[in-house]
């Protein structure tokens, strides 16, 4: 059964913890991507993986970091530096990046208090 | 960067009646990509758009691509109660191809029996 997971779907931290945010595809795709959607404001990419261990900064990077180790997988850390983290993440990936449908995870709801 | 703008923001219909979101870009598209996303899921692909002019029909949603690929538009028929969610249109520019899509903020739907 292919898909994209992410887990979990609802994490909670206190302020000044970094927390890491899981996603995995298997469906073979090269480009894996990370966005935050706050409500109003659509998706907003954080960064994306063209190819293992290649990433990219998107239009928000500041207090986020990723790795891509493994074709498979691409965790998003959210660090004590990102200002407002409380939103929904969601995880996507494509065969290539650009004109390529992109697959979502269910996504994960952050919560930091 | 490129932007994407998505207008309306909302729009509330009773169940028949037809809606319309359209997609504006600042810079001339490779192709876009129209996405729907139910309340409390994700984001999933509908279409992609790559000719200039380009007309597709899915049911009763139509997606036109503008002449000069600038804008794109998302017509839905007298719509119905399962209609309700966002629709996001997602463009990848001419000029820097074969990176991430720019997603607009989206349109949600809400569709009243």
């Amino acid at each position: 059964d292919g898909g994209i997971t992410q887990s979990p779907k609802y994490l909670f931290r206190k302020e000044g913890q970094n927390v890491t945010l899981s996603c995995e595809q298997n469906l073979n795709h090269d480009a894996m991507y990370w966005y935050r959607q706050d409500p109003g404001q659509g998706l907003r990419l954080i960064y994306y993986s063209q190819i293992v261990n290649d990433f990219q900064k998107g239009d928000i990077a500041e207090g986020y970091s990723v790795s891509r180790e493994k074709k498979e997988s691409f965790p998003l850390t959210v660090t004590s530096a990102q200002k407002n983290p409380t939103a929904f993440y969601l995880c996507a990936s494509s065969m290539k990046a650009g004109a390529y449908e992109q697959y979502f995870g269910p996504g994960t709801r952050l919560t930091v208090t | 960067g490129q932007q994407v703008m998505q207008i309306p923001q909302y729009q509330h219909v009773q169940e028949g009646e037809d809606f319309t979101t359209y997609c504006n870009s600042s810079t001339t598209l490779s192709n876009i990509q129209w996405y729907k996303q139910r309340p409390g899921g994700h984001p999933v692909f509908l279409i992609q758009l790559v000719k200039s002019g380009e007309v597709k029909k899915q049911k009763r949603l139509t997606f036109q691509f503008g002449e000069a690929k600038k804008n794109s538009s998302l017509h839905i028929t007298a719509t119905q109660t399962t209609d309700v969610g966002t629709y996001f249109c997602a463009g990848e520019p001419y000029l820097n191809s074969g990176y991430a899509l720019n997603f607009g903020k989206g349109t949600s739907l809400l569709v009243t029996p």
